[in-house]
């Protein structure tokens, strides 16, 4: 069974402060790993769709990296803001039939 | 960016009723559509994967016959659960992408829909 976690489950950052979180995954069979944001009463929202070992992506004050050798990938917030508030979710996407497990997420809350 | 409509996005039915969900990709043609499942402090569990005009996929121990998906058109795909029993309440969220889950192109997830079974 492919599994694939998160953590920490839960986290609160003052506002303005930075933090990262982790999704950990299988290190073999590796296809793709897609970070979503999902607001309450929202729909999860793609962040970043990482392919390669070693991958860095940014977006505005998130950025992204990833380890497929090791199996894991961070997701950093600089200077966190009351709209960062969200479970952040990493999918993994295995090569060998496209199969795609999530993991718990990470319920972020900033605190003001 | 792609949005992705579901309706209803609530819905209470009697135990051994049908309900239909439906999933609407608005302003572009998804060629594959993706079911979920959420239960309650758990992860998005994968249901099943249609690609239009063809059968869907279904993880394992996920009913066939319990869960008919229909995936008619390029933006429309249906999830029908039928004779609903309390434990299938759940929250049912459908995502649609441009390709394959292994392509580079990301989801887009739909609202979801709260289903709750008498």
């Amino acid at each position: 069974i492919l599994n694939v976690e998160q953590s920490p489950q839960s986290l609160h950052v003052q506002e303005g402060d930075s933090t990262n979180f982790t999704c950990s995954f299988p290190s073999s069979n590796f296809y793709a790993l897609h970070w979503y944001r999902w607001e309450t009463a929202k729909s999860p929202e793609a962040l970043f769709v990482m392919t390669l070992n070693g991958d860095e992506k940014k977006k505005g004050r998130i950025s992204a990296t990833l380890n497929t050798k090791e199996g894991y990938s961070y997701l950093y917030i600089k200077g966190s803001q009351p709209e960062d508030s969200a479970t952040y979710l990493c999918a993994f996407i295995d090569f060998r039939d496209d199969k795609i497990i999530f993991g718990k997420g990470t319920r972020l809350h900033i605190l003001p | 960016g792609a949005v992705v409509s579901q309706h209803p996005s609530w819905v209470i039915c009697k135990s051994g009723t049908s309900v239909k969900i439906e999933c609407r990709s608005l302003d572009f043609q998804a060629t594959t559509m993706f079911w979920y499942r959420q239960f309650p402090k758990q992860s998005l569990m994968l249901m099943a994967t249609s690609n239009e005009g063809s059968k869907a996929t279904y993880e394992q121990g996920v009913e066939k016959d319990k869960f008919l998906i229909n995936h008619a058109s390029l933006t429309l795909s249906t999830l029908t659960v039928t004779s609903a029993h309390p434990e299938d309440s759940s929250f049912y969220i459908c995502s649609a992408s441009l390709s394959g889950a292994g392509s580079s192109y990301e989801q887009y997830f739909g609202p979801g829909t709260r289903l709750t079974v008498t």
